[in-house]
């Protein structure tokens, strides 16, 4: 069974420009979640979606941040524009039925903002 | 708000020797789960152990066990017999046990195993 995979594994961009990343989860998992890692901090939640609709984006920072996830499969988090802040490790989780016994994570993908 | 901590950026062990990695929490909630997450160099974040908090008794996995004392909100990782395969970034995790589904993380605690 193919696990989560994050594309691209590394993306360097200018401050205002647009990156999107992509997340394939684990084929069949409803639950789709996004976390992002700052240097040295904590990870912290996004946004979690069940299919296609998002069950809690508590998390998104501001409005320069866009998630999808049409048709309930893959799903694509955007930053438009990008700002220095935005750098991190951005990584994907899923899971299925009972996602309180495990959610599991994809590789990650590194933002860097210059 | 619930709050996770931990206080060790950085530990290291002898190769077959013992490490208690430690996690405090806060939360005002009574029904949560705890979670011990592994990253090894370069891959993926994958679950080492989990603990209901409703239950007293503490989980294990192999070498793997924690000490889970509530009232004191602690959750303390026990790894025994280390290995070169236990290097890793350690995070713990919280959740609430209804509602949302989100973790909760610590910053984190790298843990390098000597040979």
């Amino acid at each position: 069974e193919a696990g989560v995979t994050q594309f691209p594994s590394h993306s360097v961009i200018e401050k205002g420009q647009t990156v999107t990343l992509r997340c394939d989860p684990i084929s069949g998992h409803d639950n789709l979640y996004w976390y992002r890692r700052v240097m040295g901090k904590e990870i912290k939640f996004l946004l979690h979606f069940v299919k296609e609709s998002k069950q809690d984006e508590s998390g998104m920072p501001n409005n320069r941040f866009l998630a999808e996830r049409t048709g309930g499969t893959y799903s694509t988090l955007k930053v438009q524009p990008a700002e220095l802040e935005d750098s991190g490790v951005y990584f994907c989780a899923s899971s299925f039925g009972q996602p309180r016994l495990e959610q599991y994570f994809g590789p990650g993908t590194r933002l860097t903002v210059t | 708000a619930q709050t996770v901590t931990q206080s060790q950026p950085e530990m290291s062990v002898q190769e077959a020797e013992t490490v208690t990695l430690s996690c405090t929490y806060d939360t005002s909630e009574n029904n949560y789960y705890l979670f011990w997450y592994k990253q090894p160099p370069s891959r993926q974040m994958i679950l080492v152990i989990r603990q209901e908090a409703y239950k007293q008794q503490n989980a294990t996995e192999n070498r793997f066990s924690v000490n889970f004392q509530k009232a004191a909100k602690s959750f303390s990782l026990k790894i025994s017999d280390s290995q070169l395969g236990d290097t890793a970034m350690y995070f713990c995790a919280f959740m609430k046990g209804a509602g949302t589904y989100k973790y909760i993380f610590g910053t984190g605690t790298r843990l390098k195993v000597l040979a």
